[in-house]
């Protein structure tokens, strides 16, 4: 199994460009999420799905949009890219069986927007 | 702002000591976990305990809680150079689903 992946591993985006990043899990995993971290700080919530053909907001949703239509793909959506969102993008995959509650994390995008 | 506070931000040990982090939250939790993250890769789950335990052991890692302090602690023992990385707690509130991360403790394991 390849786990969770993204593409693409690192990118750079003049501001006002837009983007697609991808995240495909392998696992059979109802729920996945996207995160962004920034230097010095732990990871926040962007938007997450519970399943296929569902999206949520989380912690810092702005600028940003998301789409699960098919079960092992989450798609993250920059549709005018700002100096403000260069961060390292993580994807991560959880089951959703009960007790089942830890997260698998893809190795990461590197967005730099200039 | 962030559920999860770590403590400290940073600790450097030798090899074959214990290294200690600490993680204080705020709201109610169904669970507490812990994530390790090496440099310049994504997270990987280390251990998890659930809000009605109140310590968890696997391998070299010891995991407490303390629900009424909302608090947890990581121990690792007989640290290893390979231990350096960053380590970060996450709580998953009683609505489910969702983890909340702290800001980590970048631990070095010097040989």
């Amino acid at each position: 199994n390849a786990g969770v992946t993204q593409t693409p591993k690192f990118r750079v985006l003049k501001t006002g460009q837009s983007m697609t990043l991808l995240c495909a899990q392998d696992m059979n995993h109802e729920y996945m999420y996207w995160y962004r971290q920034d230097p010095g700080m732990g990871l926040r919530l962007i938007h997450y799905s519970v399943g296929e053909g569902t999206t949520a907001k989380g912690e810092v949703p702005d600028g940003y949009n998301v789409s699960r239509l098919k079960k092992q793909n989450f798609l993250l959506g920059l549709e005018s890219a700002a100096p403000s969102q260069t961060s390292v993008y993580f994807c991560a995959s959880r089951s959703g069986t009960s007790e089942a509650y830890e997260q698998y994390f893809g190795p990461g995008t590197r967005l730099t927007v200039t | 702002s962030q559920q999860g506070e770590e403590d400290p931000q940073a600790l450097s040990i030798q090899e074959g000591e214990n290294a200690t982090m600490n993680c204080s939250y705020k709201t109610s939790i169904n669970n507490l976990q812990w994530y390790r993250q090496n440099s310049g890769r994504g997270l990987v789950h280390l251990i998890l305990i659930r809000s009605n335990e109140r310590e968890k052991h696997s391998g070299r890692l010891r995991v407490t809680l303390d629900t009424s302090k909302k608090s947890s602690s990581l121990l690792i023992t007989a640290s290893r150079a390979a231990d350096t990385a960053s380590y970060f707690c996450a709580t998953e509130e009683t609505s489910g689903s969702r983890l909340t991360f702290g800001e980590g403790t970048q631990l070095t394991v010097n040989p």
